[in-house]
């Protein structure tokens, strides 16, 4: 089945020591995005790609940074992690073509030490 | 700036009562609306969209939505709930002219058998 894949499901890291989430996709969608997720509150975009095209929203620090080295992946870096940067970390993926409804993988929980 | 408000944050009913998720959106423009569903341990999916056309819209698993346009907003109803509905709803929104969806802070349900 054509879908969104997330890689770690569970990644444990140090504050201070950088870590890299990764995501795939087979639905070829020209769209992928990352949200950040935290306990009881609503899935916060950080950025998006349209095709390559990076879109940073503005409240987005500078701690995160993205990669798209192709339509079929997309890598979530975060340079220093801090304990406010534990959280559920999904990716998601829409198509024009497709009303542009969103996929979304199973999301990487993010512990920082 | 656009916002989406999900005015329930918890709501626990018993099996075949109605439900009703109430979702206000502030944006004057033309928007896209969407629910989605969380179930436990799993990740987001569609449950119904709305783009245009009739502003009853229907989903799986028997849940509806209507949009009025005039009240900015979007419930999310069924008539009967099930035990299996227990999860997480999160009413989101997208400006028609840009891939950004925004995303309320959810409802979460739980079904009493």
């Amino acid at each position: 089945d054509a879908m969104v894949i997330q890689n770690p499901r569970y990644q444990v890291t140090q504050f201070g020591k950088p870590v890299t989430l990764s995501c795939s996709q087979t639905l070829n969608h020209n769209v992928m995005y990352w949200y950040q997720q935290k306990s009881s509150q609503a899935p916060k975009l950080l950025f998006h790609y349209y095709d390559k095209d990076f879109n940073n929203e503005a409240d987005t620090p500078d701690n995160f940074q993205s990669r798209r080295p192709n339509t079929s992946f997309c890598f979530l870096d975060i340079r220093s992690p801090g304990l406010g940067d534990a959280a559920m970390y999904l990716c998601a993926t829409s198509s024009f073509q497709d009303k542009n409804e969103q996929f979304f993988g199973p999301g990487t929980r993010l512990t920082v030490l | 700036a656009q916002s989406v408000s999900q005015h329930n944050h918890h709501v626990i009913l018993s099996e075949a009562a109605s439900l009703e998720l109430g979702c206000n959106y502030s944006y004057g423009g033309t928007v896209n609306l969407f629910w989605y569903v969380q179930y436990p341990g799993q990740h987001l999916q569609l449950l119904l969209k709305y783009f245009s056309g009739d502003p009853l819209v229907k989903g799986i698993k028997g849940f509806e939505a209507e949009f009025i346009k005039s009240k900015f907003s979007f419930n999310l109803r069924k008539p009967s709930v099930q035990w299996s509905d227990t999860a997480e709803y999160f009413c989101a929104v997208r400006d028609s002219g840009t891939y950004k969806y925004i995303f309320g802070t959810g409802t979460r349900l739980k079904v009493l058998a």
